[in-house]
């Protein structure tokens, strides 16, 4: 089964407004990453977010991470039609070897 | 810079036929992977290698083979396809098992 889980499921904003995506695993993990992917595109590494960490920015994206829930969470500030896509939580278990398993996904569409 | 080259982009196997995805990266990364992307069900791991002679099973394996016989190529092969097996594959690669993937856009297989 699925280590992560995206909510919402979809997501319908205005340019120029935030969205804000969350991500729940179950086990303990050494890192998690959250990627975007375009229709019909291969997935592409937004940010990767340490076991050890709280909070992580990278230009408009923001993601935070709270162990003791198990969760975690991307926003997007100031929206741009361009950032229309699906995005995945994906992790990596704290166990030597494991790969990265990936979220349901959440789709966001940004309305110009 | 080339990345991760799937092919093919597209192919329509009949039910019972054998069929080998081809991945090859030129990145020289130690890790690789075979996800598969269902609509509603994210990308689900089949298998990966964490380095070129090693091969892992991940969520989904049954009725998928993989070699790793050296770092660049890892195929996947489906001895006998069934429909079920209808999805977009994508082939990912990481420089070490815990770090960011980088996708191959997918290859869309359809099984009559």
């Amino acid at each position: 089964s699925q280590q992560g889980e995206e909510d919402p499921q979809a997501l319908s904003i205005q340019e120029g407004e935030n969205a804000t995506m969350n991500c729940s695993y179950k086990t303990s993990i050494n890192n998690l990453q959250w990627y975007r992917q375009n229709s019909g595109r291969g997935l592409v590494h937004l940010i990767l977010i340490r076991s050890n960490e709280r909070e992580k920015h990278s230009g408009r994206l923001r993601v935070t991470l709270d162990t003791s829930k198990k969760s975690s969470s991307l926003l997007i500030t100031a929206s741009r039609a361009a950032d229309t896509a699906s995005y995945f939580c994906a992790t990596r278990r704290n166990q030597a070897g494991t790969a990265l398993i990936f979220g349901k996904g959440t789709t966001l569409s940004v309305s110009s | 810079t080339a990345g991760i080259t799937q092919a093919p982009t597209s192919q329509i196997l009949a039910a019972g036929r054998s069929m080998t995805l081809r991945c090859t990266q030129d990145m020289r990364h130690n890790a690789m992977y075979w996800y598969r992307q269902d609509l509603g069900l994210g990308l689900r791991l089949i298998h990966y290698s964490n380095t070129a002679g090693t091969t892992g099973k991940g969520e989904v394996p049954d009725g998928y083979s993989v070699s790793r016989a050296n770092t660049d190529d890892f195929p996947l092969t489906l001895a006998s396809a069934v429909p079920s097996q209808t999805s977009v594959y994508f082939c990912a690669s990481s420089p070490e098992s815990t770090g960011e993937l980088f996708f191959g856009e997918g290859s869309r297989l359809t099984v009559l």
